[in-house]
């Protein structure tokens, strides 16, 4: 099985520019989680979806960040502009919701380094 | 100036050794809690998770233990190995849909 899949795995951008970040969850899971890991905060919860409708994006930094899902198996984060302190290593992560099945799958991550 | 981060809580242990790594979790309406272990420049990935109506469940050399009377999470690792090294994320969920909050994390070095 393929895990959650995020793309690019690295991206190097300067400051002012627009960053899309992309994620294809596990096949079947219909919940989908953004989060940003820095050493000053840790991991933090930016948004996340339910059957591709955004539920909470009260970890949004500000409006500079927008996430879509426009189907079940794909999502994009996006940045516009980019600023040096939205470097930082963002995951997306899936989940099927349900008793039992609440564990989620965590991707490879994006570098993303903002110069 | 100088850049703060967060300082992560090290464990070092002998290899062969039993770790314990614990976590103080925040709300007493948390009902699910989950193990992450996240190796360097990769995610975090599934350890192991309890429901708040048990006290403990055990996975293969790991076993959680969880007290709500002083909201005590526990994570112990039997015979730990250097393949073990890693940071840990305790996580609780937090209440509505799966959305957890997670720990700073603790950082486990296995001596060889």
């Amino acid at each position: 099985d393929a895990g959650v899949i995020q793309s690019p795995r690295h991206e190097v951008t300067e400051m002012g520019q627009e960053v899309t970040l992309r994620c294809k969850p596990i096949s079947g899971h219909n919940s989908l989680f953004w989060y940003r890991q820095t050493m000053m905060r840790g991991l933090e919860l930016l948004i996340y979806f339910n059957n591709n409708v955004p539920i909470d994006d009260s970890g949004m930094p500000e409006d500079r960040f927008s996430a879509k899902m426009p189907n079940a198996s794909f999502s994009t984060l996006k940045i516009q502009p980019s600023e040096p302190r939205d470097s930082a290593v963002y995951f997306c992560a899936s989940s099927r919701s349900g008793e039992g099945s609440d564990t989620q799958y965590f991707g490879p991550g994006t570098r993303l380094t903002v110069l | 100036g100088e850049s703060v981060g967060l300082h992560l809580p090290t464990l070092s242990v002998q290899e062969g050794d039993n770790s314990i790594i614990n976590c103080a979790y925040s709300n007493s309406a948390s009902d699910y809690f989950i193990w992450y272990k996240q190796e360097s420049g990769k995610g975090p990935q599934f350890i192991i998770d309890i429901r708040s109506n048990m006290d403990k469940r055990q996975g293969q050399r790991v076993t959680v233990l969880l007290n709500k009377t002083v909201k005590h999470l526990s994570l112990q690792i039997a015979a730990t190995q250097p393949g073990d090294s890693a940071v840990y994320f305790c996580a609780e969920r937090t209440g509505g849909y799966q959305k957890v909050t997670f720990g700073i994390g603790t950082k486990l070095q296995v001596i060889p």
